[in-house]
């Protein structure tokens, strides 16, 4: 069965500490991991996908197979990046399932 | 990219009463749309995947016959809340997959429907 989980409910930085979220999933076949975000009254928008290892607003995540993890970092955390953050595992074609959900703070 | 509206965003009704909340795809075409369902503080449950032209999948335990799901046309789906009840109080989300995004798996959500049952 698909799962994914993310230890942390509410991590709270100070701006320009690294920040890392954790993800991390089972499934049996081979899966597409996203990071999704949603700030304050706005709709859910995509971040990251494992697949595209790109870099957005500083964020980086690599797949680790091994550890069925899907970590989310950044070096140095804003103000503005303070929001919900999701991490979703999704089989080509299928539905999604999300993480609980971990909301970030970045004290001033 | 892909944009997916919602109408109404927020609704609020008198207890049996039925609610339609109305999801589009407004620059691409959807084959497949899903309905989520978020309480507060709490992330996203998969309520239902909707299919254009054939039967909504439900997810164990949503209530079929509570939630009708209807994908008429490749862009739009509606989730109707029959006989609404205070517990059915909740943010209603969809999200639809674009084909042409050339990413697979990518959704784009709608804004959400607040839904208040009183």
């Amino acid at each position: 069965a698909q799962r994914v989980t993310q230890p942390e409910k509410l991590l709270s930085v100070f701006k320009g500490a690294p920040v890392e979220l954790k993800c991390n999933y089972s499934y049996s076949g081979s899966p597409e991991l996203f990071w999704y975000v949603q700030y304050s009254r706005q709709r859910l928008q995509l971040l990251l996908r494992h697949i595209s290892r790109e870099s957005i607003k500083g964020f980086t995540a690599d797949l680790n197979k091994g550890e069925t993890s899907f970590h989310l970092k950044k070096p140095f955390a804003q103000e503005e990046d303070s929001a919900m953050y999701y991490c979703a595992l999704g089989n080509y074609g299928q539905n999604f399932v999300f993480g609980p959900g971990t909301r970030l703070s970045v004290l001033p | 990219g892909a944009v997916v509206s919602q109408h109404p965003s927020w609704v609020i009704c008198k207890s049996g009463t039925s609610v339609k909340i109305e999801c589009r795809s407004l620059d691409f075409q959807a084959t497949t749309m899903f309905w989520y369902r978020q309480f507060p503080k709490q992330s996203l449950m998969l309520m239902a995947t909707s299919n254009e032209g054939s039967k909504a999948t439900y997810e164990q335990g949503v209530e079929k016959d509570k939630f009708l799901i209807n994908h008429a046309s490749l862009t739009l789906s509606t989730l109707t809340v029959t006989s609404a009840h205070p517990e059915d109080s909740s943010f209603y989300i969809c999200s639809a997959r674009d084909p042409g995004t050339g990413v697979a798996g990518e959704q784009f959500f709608g804004p959400g429907t607040r839904l208040t049952v009183l």
